[in-house]
């Protein structure tokens, strides 16, 4: 079954500054790829994704980008600001029959001011 | 995306009891999904609920510890059985807005005392 792997488990950075987060997945099958932003006490909520058809993917400050060969994808944060500390969520799908997803461990980010 | 509520929204209990957790939806779905994430930690799948048929459930999670119902499109519950300490946790339902796409509901705080 499909495997994801998440680093780092904890990120601080200051306001402004860049954030990558990066995934690794073991299904070379998988198709979709979904990052999810938590933050303290509510819901996660689904912030940006990328389709196995294409390399990156923008959004205002923040970007994915997937590599299918090395079974990677990533997630960049641009001109961080405080309201972007939370945690967060990769996840890629376990193919076949209904594709469920797999969580990865979470990255902390926390952005001083 | 689609509204989704869940209640209660928290609760403390006493071992040895049973909880029901309620999920609504704005929307008709085929598929809905209950997660437990425990403290600090990330989301771990109990169950798939489709209308009409048994649950599937994960490796880890049986039945008996986690009746689900699936009366309709728009609802499921989830009961936590035979409580402990150890069933201390979050409890999350989502559905499926799109291939792989999942949305989440705000969640129920279970404390187990």
């Amino acid at each position: 079954g499909e495997n994801v792997e998440q680093h780092p488990s904890t990120l601080s950075v200051q306001e402004g500054d860049s954030a990558v987060i990066k995934c690794t997945y073991s299904d070379s099958a998988s198709n979709y790829f979904p990052w999810y932003k938590q933050e303290l006490g509510k819901r996660p909520q689904l912030i940006i994704d990328i389709r196995s058809n294409v390399g990156e993917k923008k959004d205002q400050r923040i970007a994915v980008t997937l590599n299918k060969t090395a079974k990677h994808f990533s997630l960049h944060i641009t001109e961080t600001q405080p309201e972007d500390s939370a945690v967060y969520f990769c996840a890629a799908p376990q193919v076949g029959g209904y594709n469920k997803l797999i969580f990865g461990a979470g990255t902390r980010l926390a952005v001083h001011p | 995306s689609a509204v989704i509520s869940q209640k209660p929204s928290r609760d403390i209990c006493q071992r040895g009891t049973s909880l029901t957790i309620q999920c609504q939806v704005d929307s008709q779905v085929t598929m809905m999904f209950w997660y437990r994430q425990q403290p600090g930690q990330s989301l771990t799948l109990i169950a798939t609920a489709n209308q009409g048929s048994e649950a599937t459930y994960e490796s880890g999670f049986v039945i008996d510890k986690f009746p689900i119902s699936r009366p309709n499109l728009t609802f499921s519950t989830l009961t936590v059985s035979n409580m402990s300490p150890e069933d201390s946790s979050i409890y999350l339902c989502s559905v499926e807005g799109g291939p792989g796409v999942e949305f989440f509901g705000p969640g129920t705080r279970l404390t187990v005392l």
